[in-house]
């Protein structure tokens, strides 16, 4: 494995619903990212964090709130969510602060989302 | 704006024979490519990526890619498929400077080899 866990694995949720992911990472990295996975689309960035502080922020609705409580640890919280944000979330870590394009990602299996 | 065409959605190659999966980019100046696998129920795992030197880059289980700069191209090959080779292949790039370091991944191609 990669050294990065993801818990809950799958998720059902209602709409009114609030539930959260959890993303470890157990490689001493600086910087962690949430991703959006949909079917036959590309990877749509959410957040990213560069020791433990918000460097991105791609335009993601409010019911979606992330929290980095240090750098081992990353948070995506859901709140009244619709049924087209079903999908897998996946995040991901890499070694390096922000301006380092080489730096490889790491990622965690996913968290497969279903809104009903 | 830095961009990844992924061309092909599914590759389909019988087992023994070569495959190719495709990958062009936009993005201005020299970039870092990567390219990624996903097996069924698992995240993406780093498979090779392009920093800079050799223009060939070797990488995880058998895999290669050749970084074209003329034709802005960074397929993916391998000279003899494996059934375990089938999964969901992803490139990505970054530029080097004056841009975004976050990655722009392409669509995925799901590659599928027969036995």
């Amino acid at each position: 494995e990669t050294g990065v866990t993801q818990t809950p694995r799958h998720l059902v949720m209602g709409m009114t619903n609030k539930k959260s992911l959890k993303c470890e990472q157990h490689l001493g990295h600086n910087a962690m990212y949430w991703y959006k996975q949909s079917a036959k689309k590309p990877l749509e960035l959410m957040f990213v964090y560069s020791l433990e502080e918000r460097v991105e922020n791609n335009s993601v609705p409010s019911r979606f709130s992330p929290e980095c409580p240090n750098s081992s640890h990353l948070f995506l919280h859901l709140h009244t969510l619709q049924p087209e944000d079903s999908a897998l979330y996946l995040c991901a870590s890499s070694q390096a602060v922000v301006g380092q394009g080489s730096d490889t990602q790491y990622f965690g299996p996913g968290t497969r989302l279903t809104v009903l | 704006a830095q961009s990844v065409a992924q061309p092909e959605d599914q590759v389909n190659v019988a087992e023994g024979n070569p495959l190719t999966v495709k990958c062009t980019y936009s993005v201005s100046g020299n970039p870092y490519l990567f390219w990624y696998v996903q097996y069924p129920n698992r995240g993406l795992q780093f498979l090779l990526k392009y920093i800079t030197g050799d223009n060939l880059v070797k990488g995880s289980y058998g895999f290669e890619a050749e970084f074209n700069k003329s034709q802005t191209s960074f397929h993916l090959k391998k000279p003899s498929a494996l059934v375990s080779d089938s999964a969901l292949y992803f490139c990505a790039v970054r530029p080097r400077t004056g841009g975004s370091y976050i990655p722009t991944f392409g669509r995925g191609t799901s590659l599928i080899v027969h036995p």
